[in-house]
């Protein structure tokens, strides 16, 4: 099993629409989330942060997290062209037996048609 | 400046050449980071300094040898890379290096090995 885990996409919907992006991890000690965009060609960029189970809410953001069940989301409200973009879900994890770092997933391409 | 700046944005090198990748964080933050992103893989974690620690991912190449002068500039030294080599190469920053912290990105260096 990787260490975190994303559906490639593309993920595909309408001007206006909710898109709902999903990341699992495996390392059930990992304390900290994050949700990154990253436009082609560009670096990744941060969106949210969420280290407590439950919503977060930042603008047209809300970021889910569920510990329990490994699984850390975003949502995007009122979906827009520009919105457009890879989402890279970051997970702390245990890494080379030596401390928590930060693990990337591959990333969920969303396509926001007008 | 400010931010997370990196130094040269494009680098096409030989693979005999030597050259050398910049970053310079202004945040006041205390750990440093270079990734890796080649196309359609995930962000793969090179080397990591902070005042606690260096760590060093062991799949990295020798050829890689990274440099943390303090906590604001890092180098990251190049040398008879192969054509495998070419990809986005991000410096990144954050409070600590303790994976819990958001990590901040800079521009990217985008190196083609010929």
């Amino acid at each position: 099993q990787k260490e975190v885990e994303q559906n490639s996409g593309p993920l595909s919907v309408p001007e206006g629409a909710i898109a709902s992006l999903n990341c699992t991890y495996s390392d059930r000690g990992s304390q900290s989330f994050f949700w990154y965009r990253q436009y082609s060609g560009k670096s990744p960029e941060l969106i949210m942060s969420i280290y407590s189970n439950g919503d977060k809410e930042d603008g047209r953001f809300t970021a889910q997290l569920n510990k329990a069940s490994q699984y850390v989301s975003l949502l995007i409200r009122d979906s827009q062209p520009s919105d457009s973009a890879t989402y890279l879900c970051a997970v702390n994890h245990w890494y080379m037996d030596s401390s928590y770092k930060l693990i990337f997933g591959s990333g969920t391409r969303l396509l926001v048609r007008p | 400046e400010t931010g997370v700046t990196q130094t040269p944005r494009h680098l096409v090198m030989g693979m005999t050449n030597k050259k050398s990748l910049k970053c310079e964080q202004h945040l006041g933050h205390n750990a440093m980071y270079w990734y890796k992103q080649s196309a359609k893989k995930p962000l793969e974690l090179m080397f990591v300094y902070s005042l606690e620690e260096r760590v060093e991912n062991n799949s990295v190449p020798s050829r890689f040898s990274p440099e943390c002068p303090n906590s604001s500039h890092l180098f990251l030294h190049l040398h008879t890379l192969q054509p495998e080599d070419s990809a986005l190469y991000l410096c990144a920053s954050s409070q600590t290096a303790q994976g819990i912290d958001e990590q901040y990105f800079g521009p990217g260096t985008r190196l083609t090995v010929t």
